[in-house]
């Protein structure tokens, strides 16, 4: 079964420093997402792609968080700098237009 | 302010007993979606409703879309420590759009 890719699916590191997460969609998906998931908001949508130009990213902390699709193949999500407020799953998703989303297996992020 | 309320937000159940989740929300969608998530593990689809008023059945997962597509509900019949896991509902406002999540029901089902 083809599968959305995350990596890493872990990461641990200081507050300050740069993290950078990707994801490797469906072949063939065209909508790529990225969510965050905390046990106090739940699942939330930071941003959204579609034929790899931003659609929406209006969940995401301008100031520090970045996302791009450099091509069809990968998706970045960076934070620069973390912060212990970051800590969270970060999932991504791809699929169609008219079909559901497939989710990856998400980056579990640890800001010290 | 959660777009999507579910309820309950824990269920310790029984193996053999029934449950219905319910999924809430004062917008109106065009699609409402159910998934299943298990610890380190992203969300599954279960399944979609987009009719209002539709029921969708799935072995023994029954999934009703309201009336007015502003509400849903899962109903597990004869739940099984298979089925323990966190449900979450989504909602969408147009096709290929981003989904609203509601906050997940943890499920779990002792045999």
């Amino acid at each position: 079964d083809a599968r959305v890719t995350q990596t890493p699916r872990h990461k641990v590191t200081e507050m300050g420093q740069e993290v950078t997460m990707r994801c490797q969609p469906i072949l063939g998906h065209n909508t790529v997402f990225w969510y965050r998931q905390t046990m106090m908001q739940g699942l939330e949508l930071l941003a959204y792609f579609r034929n790899r130009a931003p659609l929406d990213d209006s969940g995401m902390p301008k100031d520090r968080f970045s996302a791009e699709m450099p091509d069809a193949t990968l998706a970045t999500l960076k934070i620069q700098p973390s912060e212990p407020r970051d800590s969270a799953v970060y999932f991504c998703a791809s699929g169609l237009v008219h079909q559901p989303q497939h989710f990856g297996d998400g980056t579990r992020l640890s800001i010290l | 302010t959660q777009l999507l309320e579910q309820s309950p937000q824990f269920l310790s159940i029984q193996e053999g007993e029934n449950l219905t989740v319910y999924c809430n929300s004062s917008s109106v969608f065009s699609s409402l979606q159910w998934y299943r998530q298990e610890p380190g593990e992203g969300p599954v689809l279960l399944v979609t409703v987009v009719t209002g008023g539709e029921v969708k059945k799935l072995k023994r997962l029954t999934f009703q879309f309201g009336d007015a597509r502003k509400d849903s509900s899962l109903h597990i019949t004869a739940a099984q420590p298979g089925d323990t896991g966190l449900y979450l509902c989504a909602g969408q406002y147009n096709q290929g759009g981003k989904l609203i999540f509601g906050q997940g029901t943890e499920l779990s089902v002792k045999p």
